[in-house]
């Protein structure tokens, strides 16, 4: 089965900019998003089709994704941005999520 | 406004079942894929299967099949996720989520959650 995999944590000074990667066999062969969630809350889309942020999501969250490599990019990275955030992204007609990066702002 | 409303909160045996329901508002139920995932107590987003509203079927994850129904009533704007034979390690908060309601290629809104616990 398919898998995504992701850093289990990542550390960044406020106001710095915060890079997670997701990494998949020709994961920038499909479609990848970004979930966002804070502790006891629903998970958030802030980024879908690899690069588009859904409307209310900050313009400091973009993606990318080409190769084996999708990334979310936090840039200017404020306290309130410090959450887990799981990639995903589909295989033939399943849905599959990465394991989770907990990003410390710090 | 779109908006999940799912089931409380469920405390089962192990062996037993548990069917969580999710009623959807604000768009056309019918129109959009039903996902459900599920989130063990410090772990990861696990993705469980969906079903199509519409024509009522469904896709289930290699993990769960044999064990997982999904449902829906399109009267009432529906959709159930029902487990069986449950164990320990079923224990998670379950949510449902439709794909691309906002006409993009996600899960753009989410269930509140409903947290099952099995315990004996």
């Amino acid at each position: 089965s398919y898998e995504l995999t992701q850093p289990p944590s990542v550390s960044v000074s406020p106001g710095q900019t915060a890079s997670i990667t997701c990494s998949g066999d020709k994961l920038g062969d499909t479609y990848s998003c970004w979930y966002q969630q804070k502790p006891g809350q629903s998970p958030v889309l802030v980024i879908y089709q690899d690069t588009k942020r859904p409307s209310g999501i900050p313009e400091r969250f973009s993606g990318s994704n080409s190769g084996n490599t999708a990334t979310l990019t936090i840039s200017g990275t404020q306290a309130m941005d410090e959450a887990d955030y799981y990639c995903q992204t589909w295989d033939s007609r399943s849905v599959v999520f990465g394991g989770g990066t907990k990003l410390t702002v710090l | 406004q779109v908006q999940l409303v799912q089931s409380g909160a469920e405390v089962k045996k192990p062996g037993a079942s548990v069917k969580v329901s999710c009623k959807a508002s604000g768009y056309t139920f019918t129109g959009y894929y039903m996902h459900w995932v599920r989130q063990a107590p410090g772990q990861g987003l696990q993705w469980m299967g969906w079903i199509n509203p519409d024509s009522g079927a469904t896709n289930y994850a290699h993990n769960f099949q044999g064990r997982v129904t999904m449902t829906r009533d399109t009267s009432i704007s529906t959709a159930y996720m029902e487990l069986s034979r449950l164990r320990s390690d079923d224990t998670a908060v379950y949510y449902c989520a439709p794909n691309g309601v906002s006409a993009i290629i996600g899960l753009d809104y989410w269930g509140q959650g409903t947290l099952v616990t099995v315990s004996s």
